[in-house]
């Protein structure tokens, strides 16, 4: 079992919808997480973190964060397509600075 | 600059080759990350840096690899007798480093891309 788990996709959203992306992972004594967005050639750049249980909002993002079903997930609200991208779900595990990231899971929204 | 540079941003070699990738981190920043990203997955962690330390190397795949952060800024990943399967982005990020975790936020450079013919 994969550290971190993301569906690789593409998830295909139409313009203006809800995207949903999701992402488990394996160590329960994980205590951040993060979502990471990256555009094809370039560098991961940060979209949000998240700790603790519960909903955090950011504009038209939100992650969402289960520690007892070891899900983090993140939503975006009216899809754009400048929101085609990969997006990366991290996790910093219990005890360590290490941060695991998941394959990503390419998002495309379609004009 | 402002933010993190990586030097080359290419690198061509030939197997059996020594290469050095150089990292300059965003000044202030004492915690350092490189990790290797091939086509298709995540970046995979390599080794961590709080100042000139490495706090966690346990990320290198093999002893050809090895990082060094002398005076805890710039950092440099050295590669020996290098092989094919080497080549992917090798990317370095930075931190603050002075709250584990919470909102520690990592800026990435622009990766070197590393090819082994």
């Amino acid at each position: 079992q994969k550290e971190v788990e993301q569906n690789s996709g593409p998830l295909s959203v139409p313009e203006g919808a809800i995207a949903s992306l999701n992402c488990t992972y394996s160590d329960r004594g994980s205590q951040s997480f993060f979502w990471y967005r990256q555009y094809s050639g370039k560098s991961p750049e940060l979209i949000m973190f998240i700790y603790s249980n519960g909903d955090k909002e950011d504009g038209r993002f939100t992650a969402q964060l289960n520690k007892a079903s070891q899900y983090v997930s993140l939503l975006i609200r009216d899809s754009q397509p400048s929101d085609s991208a990969t997006y990366l779900c991290a996790v910093i595990g219990s005890g360590t600075y290490k941060y695991i990231f998941g394959t990503g899971t390419r998002l495309k929204v379609l004009a | 600059g402002a933010g993190v540079s990586q030097t080359p941003s290419n690198k061509v070699t030939e197997k059996g080759k020594y290469v050095e990738l150089r990292c300059d981190p965003i000044s202030g920043h004492t915690a350092l990350y490189w990790y290797r990203q091939s086509l298709g997955q995540g970046p995979e962690f390599l080794i961590y840096f709080q100042g000139t330390g490495a706090a966690d190397d346990s990320g290198l795949p093999n002893d050809r690899f090895f990082a060094v952060r002398p005076e805890g800024s710039v950092s440099t990943l050295k590669i020996q007798r290098t092989e094919r399967g080497d080549s992917a982005v090798y990317l370095c990020a930075s931190s603050r480093g002075d709250r584990r975790g919470f909102s520690n936020e990592q800026f990435f450079g622009p990766g070197t891309r590393l090819t082994v013919l």
